[in-house]
């Protein structure tokens, strides 16, 4: 039944290894975003799909990319993950024509 | 850009009390705001929302205010139980990009059996 599936849930990655974490949806839904949220603070937007348009958030750094192949899946790649990019990253997804934003269950990523 | 501040970062409350989370933003064009419930290790959950032409929602044990004048929303819980225990966070946006919100730094409520 899960709508928005992240994998994997945890994810552990060596300092300055590049990682991707990865959302498929079920939704068909034409928007797909990721968050970064750090412990104990709100989600906090790193950029966004509207279909195949990328839309960066102004502060979001250069070490944080994405990709979206197709309608269904989008990647995060962070090409060299710092100490300070450990969080949880979720994706979230929404209709153009409805409000509603849906949420994957998140990836922990651990950078050691 | 918006800003929205929420009040109070943490509540305790007893089992069958009232629990009232206050948001306010700073954004006057934003016109949907969605509140979140975030259970441990787990993504944020859409409990309710409303949208800037009402000024309240109900459903069920949960309510939501919003006063647009004022730019404040509030989110009120009734007959609170433990499995409510969890962190809330409001959000703003506007236009139909719900996911593009702005959310508030969070309340973890505590509801003592």
């Amino acid at each position: 039944d899960a709508m928005v599936i992240q994998n994997p849930r945890y994810q552990v990655t060596q300092f300055g290894k590049p990682v991707t974490l990865s959302c498929s949806q079920t939704l068909n839904h034409n928007v797909m975003y990721w968050y970064q949220q750090k412990s104990s603070q709100a989600p906090k937007l790193l950029f966004h799909y509207y279909d195949k348009d990328f839309n960066n958030e102004a502060d979001t750094p250069d070490n944080f990319q994405s990709r979206r192949p197709n309608t269904s899946f989008c990647f995060l790649d962070i090409r060299s993950p710092g100490l300070g990019d450990a969080a949880m990253y979720l994706c979230a997804t929404s209709s153009a024509t409805n409000t509603e934003a849906f949420f994957g269950q998140g990836t922990r990523l651990t950078v050691v | 850009g918006e800003n929205v501040e929420q009040h109070p970062s943490t509540l305790s409350v007893q089992e069958g009390d009232s629990a009232v989370i206050k948001c306010t933003y700073s954004d006057s064009a934003s016109n949907y705001f969605p509140w979140y419930k975030q259970e441990l290790g787990k993504g944020p959950q859409l409990i309710i929302d409303i949208r800037s032409n009402v000024g309240e929602k109900k459903d069920q044990r949960i309510a939501v205010t919003l006063n647009k004048t004022a730019k404040h929303f509030s989110l009120h819980i009734t007959e609170t139980q433990p499995e409510d225990s969890a962190v809330y966070f409001c959000a703003a946006t506007h236009n139909t990009n719900a996911g593009k919100s702005t959310f508030g730094d969070g309340t973890t409520l505590t509801v003592k059996p």
